[in-house]
């Protein structure tokens, strides 16, 4: 079964320093997610990509994160310089085409800032 | 916007208990609604969806969940729980129709006692 593949796994980083997240959405998905989810909390959309193009930025913190799919298909969210308020779980979704309401989410990534 | 809430964070039953977690969503428009669930370790899962029709549906591993117009709810249920339904459980909705992004609720820790 295709799933929704994140690396790494884990990042320490101290703060101001800047951090990388990797995301390859499921094969042929157009859509793909940026969720941050707060320890204790449900995850919060942070960014929306339909292809290469974004959908929706809205709550992004865009003075400190970045996010781009530049060929449709893997995406990388960055935070720089990192906060210790950064720490969470990072999560990617991907939805297709011919069934976009349904969303599959990657293992995460999970920041600690320090 | 859309809002979601979930009544309780932390729940805990013995095997062969009925469960039923409750969900309240706040939108205007037609929506669709989530139930995920996260194992320990795993990352979230999709148990069943609503978006149209019958308002009873059915998930995955025996799980049920009914949809309630004039009550803006979705609760979860399942009429015996076992020890491995021990999980994180977030419902989420979206706009009906869309991509959007998902707005969750904060999750309830259900916690099977054998």
């Amino acid at each position: 079964e295709a799933e929704v593949a994140q690396s790494p796994r884990y990042k320490i980083t101290e703060k101001s320093q800047a951090v990388a997240f990797w995301c390859d959405p499921i094969s042929g998905h157009a859509t793909l997610y940026w969720y941050r989810q707060i320890l204790g909390q449900g995850p919060e959309l942070l960014v929306q990509f339909q292809d290469e193009s974004v959908v929706d930025d809205s709550q992004l913190p865009k003075d400190r994160f970045s996010a781009e799919r530049l060929k449709g298909v893997d995406s990388t969210l960055k935070i720089q310089p990192a906060e210790l308020g950064d720490s969470a779980m990072y999560l990617c979704a991907s939805s297709n085409r011919a069934n976009q309401e349904t969303q599959y989410f990657g293992p995460g990534t999970r920041l600690l800032v320090l | 916007a859309q809002s979601v809430s979930q009544h309780n964070h932390h729940v805990i039953l013995s095997e062969a208990a009925s469960l039923e977690l409750g969900c309240n969503y706040s939108y205007g428009g037609t929506v669709n609604l989530f139930w995920y669930v996260q194992y320990p370790g795993q990352h979230l899962q999709l148990l069943l969806k609503y978006f149209s029709g019958d308002p009873l549906v059915k998930g995955i591993k025996g799980f049920e969940a009914e949809f309630i117009k004039s009550k803006f709810s979705f609760n979860l249920r399942k009429p015996s729980v076992q020890w491995s339904d021990t999980a994180e459980y977030f419902c989420a909705v979206g706009r009906g129709g869309g991509a959007d992004g998902l707005t969750f609720g904060k999750g309830t820790h259900l916690i099977i006692q054998p």
